[in-house]
């Protein structure tokens, strides 16, 4: 169990729909980060978070949108979603934000699915 | 930008017989090389590290690799390999100075009895 919580475990809905994905870092870490896997794409970097202010941004799409709240959780907003956004979503954590070393603690993911 | 190649897409070998996984990488100035594994329907799960000194760095499960900087290359490797090991493996890179971690496609690992 590596601490970091996501939810929901799976969702399916709908094109144009919109869904929340919820992340709970591990204690203490400011960091949370977003990845989204799918099989043609891979493991793809979205967004970063550090204690509540955007640090990197990666391939995230404008219909995508992150916040992280001052409990330190964070939420990845999708919207008018396509088919193409099906993909397991990632969150990972860690205890830095700046040029530190650590490794990246995931959770087990958010599998979205868009029929 | 930093890349990270991993040129397999899978992996056979024996349990019993010594495995390695390749990865190259691409970055400017000094890098950070990780090593992470994922199991069915789990997130990942930090393998290893190379930040700096020994080219030989020791993990998690028995697991090692080798950075080799002239060759821009971070094989992970392991003597004896386990049924057990069967999983997808992801070679990262961070760039010293940026925050986000970039993988490679990721390289699935079958270990056969």
């Amino acid at each position: 169990d590596s601490g970091v919580t996501q939810t929901p475990k799976h969702l399916i809905t709908a094109t144009g729909q919109r869904v929340t994905l919820r992340c709970s870092p591990r204690s203490g870490d400011l960091s949370v980060y977003w990845y989204q896997q799918s099989l043609d794409q891979g493991l793809q970097f979205l967004i970063q978070y550090y204690n509540g202010e955007e640090r990197a941004k990666g391939n995230i799409l404008e219909r995508f949108s992150a916040q992280q709240f001052p409990d330190l959780h964070s939420e990845l907003n999708l919207s008018s979603l396509e088919l193409g956004d099906s993909a397991l979503y990632f969150c990972a954590s860690s205890p830095s934000g700046g040029v530190g070393t650590g490794e990246l603690f995931f959770g087990e993911g958010s599998r979205l699915t868009v029929l | 930008a930093q890349s990270v190649a991993q040129p397999e897409d899978q992996v056979n070998v024996a349990e019993g017989n010594p495995l390695t996984v390749k990865c190259t990488y691409s970055v400017s100035g000094n890098p950070y090389l990780f090593w992470y594994v994922q199991y069915p329907n789990r997130g990942l799960q930090f393998l290893l590290k190379y930040i700096t000194g020994d080219n030989l760095v020791k993990g998690s499960y028995g697991f090692e690799a080798e950075f080799n900087k002239s060759q821009t290359s971070f094989h992970l490797k392991k003597p004896s390999a386990l049924v057990s090991d069967s999983a997808l493996y992801f070679c990262a890179v961070r760039q010293t100075g940026f925050q986000k971690l970039v993988f490679g496609t990721g390289t699935r690992l079958l270990v056969s009895p």
